[in-house]
């Protein structure tokens, strides 16, 4: 699977809106861009994900260029709850000898103040 | 909706120890499930893997073994704990229609673990 680059942290005024940038450069074909976050001491929870076109869901909105080599998450109203470690992943999609593993590298930590 | 659920929330066990942590899946059919395990200030590290009943797959050897003995209920084990086996571990399920397909992976609240 394709590794990413996020920014190790982020500060973000609440009521605005948080732009995430990821970097994928080397995206295959058939993966995806999944993001999750975490909050401190719990476990991971799913945002969105999107193979090229733009995806909107009631969380966020994931942005995918058009060479897919990068994505944007928008949190469109950050809230204090929204302080967490955002993760950006990539995985192909279907059988692999990955076993369909999600590999989180270290993330961005996102500081939402009020 | 489908919700999953792990328990003990926390566990402090002594070296040599046995461990049984437990994991269901309600709302859902045949899912797929995982445990994972974060050691402090690191990323997740997938141990186990089951696309159904009595069905594991290992990531990497360990001191641990996992079994699926329903179709929605998931366990992580072992014999003799080490110092080693400290951290947070989650199961996670994801929709088993295709395996491995797009659909993503929801984790559950966690067992953070501590070896004395």
């Amino acid at each position: 699977d394709a590794k990413t680059t996020q920014p190790p942290s982020m500060d973000c005024a609440e009521g605005r809106a948080a732009n995430l940038p990821c970097n994928h450069s080397t995206i295959s074909g058939n993966e995806y861009v999944y993001w999750y976050r975490q909050i401190h001491s719990q476990g991971p929870q799913y945002i969105i994900h999107g193979l090229k076109n733009n995806e909107t869901n009631e969380m966020a909105s994931l942005i995918i260029t058009e060479d897919r080599k990068s994505s944007t998450l928008i949190l469109p109203h950050a809230t204090l709850r929204d302080t967490a470690v955002y993760y950006c992943i990539v995985r192909v999609a279907g059988v692999t000898d990955s076993w369909g593993k999600l590999q989180f590298g270290a993330g961005t930590q996102v500081v939402v103040t009020p | 909706s489908q919700t999953i659920h792990q328990w003990p929330a926390t566990l402090v066990q002594p070296v040599g120890s046995p461990l049984s942590l437990e994991c269901t899946v309600e709302g859902t059919s045949n899912p797929n499930l995982y445990w994972y395990r974060q050691a402090a200030g690191r990323g997740l590290q997938l141990l186990f893997y089951s696309v159904g009943i009595g069905q594991i797959s290992s990531e990497v050897p360990q001191n641990l073994s996992a079994s699926r003995p329903q179709d929605r209920q998931f366990i992580l084990s072992s014999k003799k704990l080490l110092l080693s086996d400290s951290g947070f571990y989650l199961c996670a399920w994801s929709s088993g229609t295709n395996t491995f397909s797009n659909q993503p992976q929801h984790f559950g609240d966690g067992t953070r673990l501590s070896i004395l």
